[in-house]
């Protein structure tokens, strides 16, 4: 396995409700990157965090927020939540070193149902 | 029209059948390109980097065409276990992956 865990690994919430996702990353990784999943579509970028800071953002809302914690752990937290929201929210850690980045590890992913 | 653009199948073969799959991609600085592996119900697992010169691990044969951008996989002698959802990755800058929705193969008896 990749050694990168996701908790919980299923979570329901009603909509307008708050969620906090956690991830921690492979041992010796700095960067954690998190995608959201759709049933049947492709993962999409939601945002990267590269020790401690946001180090890109895809098209997401900003009541999608994170945080990346000294020991590279991190947490993915939604706000308002809408119907749309749910689907399969997944982490990835990987070592980066200046402008290059080693290859992503994913996590086995929480799955969010929004009702 | 999405940046990484799949053909979302499935693909339904024999077993021993060879089978590939295209991907195109819009961006022309992209820099970087994966095939990535998903079990139902799993996270998606690093098949193979994707290299201009083509490069191939056991069945499996990855090729990059950057003049008409896209990015293709073949597989020989499919196995049952080959079934899977195979998505296609591009890295722009930033080192952020770009997915494309995935093409469904299934390999039947």
């Amino acid at each position: 396995e990749t050694g990168v865990t996701q908790s919980p690994t299923h979570l329901i919430k009603t909509r307008g409700q708050q969620v906090t996702l956690r991830c921690s990353s492979q041992s010796g990784h700095n960067t954690v990157s998190w995608y959201q999943q759709a049933l049947g579509q492709g993962p999409q970028f939601i945002f990267q965090y590269y020790r401690e800071e946001e180090n890109g953002r895809g098209n997401f809302p900003p009541r999608f927020s994170g945080l990346q914690f000294p020991n590279y752990s991190s947490e993915l937290n939604v706000n308002a939540l809408e119907l749309d929201d749910s689907a399969l929210y997944l982490c990835a850690s990987s070592l980066a070193a200046g402008t290059s980045q080693e290859t992503q590890y994913f996590g086995p992913g929480t799955r969010l149902l929004v009702l | 029209r999405k940046e990484v653009e799949q053909d979302p199948g499935p693909f339904n073969v024999p077993e021993g059948a060879t089978v590939a799959f295209n991907c195109t991609y819009s961006n022309s600085a992209s820099q970087s390109f994966f095939w990535y592996r998903q079990d139902c119900r799993k996270e998606p697992k690093l098949l193979m980097s994707v290299y201009s010169s083509g490069n191939e691990d056991g069945r499996f044969t990855a090729q990059l065409n950057r003049a008409s951008q896209y990015i293709s996989l073949l597989i020989r002698d499919s196995k049952l276990s080959d079934s899977a959802t195979y998505l296609c990755v591009v890295i722009n800058a930033g080192n952020m992956l770009t997915f494309g929705g995935g093409t469904r193969l299934m390999v039947k008896p």
